[in-house]
């Protein structure tokens, strides 16, 4: 999606192997959203970010880790990766004006072997 | 916790028919409500936000909120065969920039 990249957008990988997800945003938002996207789950948050080194727990945050240390990237990592991480991880931004909403990466793609 | 609740259907329209999808919320903090549709294979997309009660319309969509019953629901007017995806309904309570994701609701156009 314009102003937000997500990478990579597929991504296989062995269990215990730790791995990171980048999102990199153009539009200079200050809220930065990790989510995961499962089949009966709907979207869950993972991890959320209000500004550089300021990020927060979502629902779903064991075995995750972020960091954000420039306002356009937010890193999510897996420490060790399981199973049960397979899945589709979007990253969506927000500046929190107005009229603001939510703007969605175009998703990664991850598969734990 | 805070819950958003929608019928995941499919809900299937004819072409042209008025689609009505749902969703109720439980946290009476809500403020911010927001209608994402996402397409099979692709990342969520925003097509409506609303934050007063009433109706809010563009286009063929109308978003209607009523926050005494805790409920939003979309109307997508002369429904098309492009609009079969899946709605996801989301809510944001005080400023808090944290929105809370219904399932979605499966919507088929057909033909």
């Amino acid at each position: 999606d314009a102003g937000i990249t997500q990478s990579p957008r597929h991504k296989v990988t062995e269990t215990g192997t730790p791995v990171t997800l980048r999102c990199h945003q153009t539009e200079n938002h200050r809220y930065m959203y990790w989510y995961r996207q499962d089949p009966g789950h709907g979207l869950r948050l993972i991890h959320y970010s209000y500004g550089v080194k300021d990020t927060d727990k979502g629902e779903v945050s064991d075995g995750y880790s972020v960091s954000r240390s420039k306002t356009e990237d937010f890193l999510l990592t897996l420490e060790s990766a399981t199973s049960s991480q397979t899945s589709v991880y979007f990253c969506a931004i927000s500046d929190g004006g107005i009229n603001y909403g939510y703007t969605f990466g175009s998703g990664t793609r991850l598969t734990v072997v | 916790q805070k819950e958003v609740e929608q019928n995941s259907g499919p809900l299937s329209v004819p072409e042209g028919a008025i689609a009505s999808l749902n969703c109720t919320y439980s946290d009476r903090g809500s403020q911010s409500f927001f209608w994402y549709r996402q397409y099979s294979g692709k990342s969520p997309e925003l097509i409506m936000s609303i934050y007063s009660n009433g109706d809010k319309e563009d286009g063929r969509f109308t978003a209607q909120l009523n926050k005494a019953s805790q409920y939003v629901s979309l109307l997508i007017r002369d429904s098309q065969p492009s609009d079969s995806a899946t709605y996801l309904c989301a809510t944001e309570g005080g400023g808090s920039y944290i929105p809370t994701f219904g399932r979605g609701t499966s919507l088929i156009v057909h033909p």
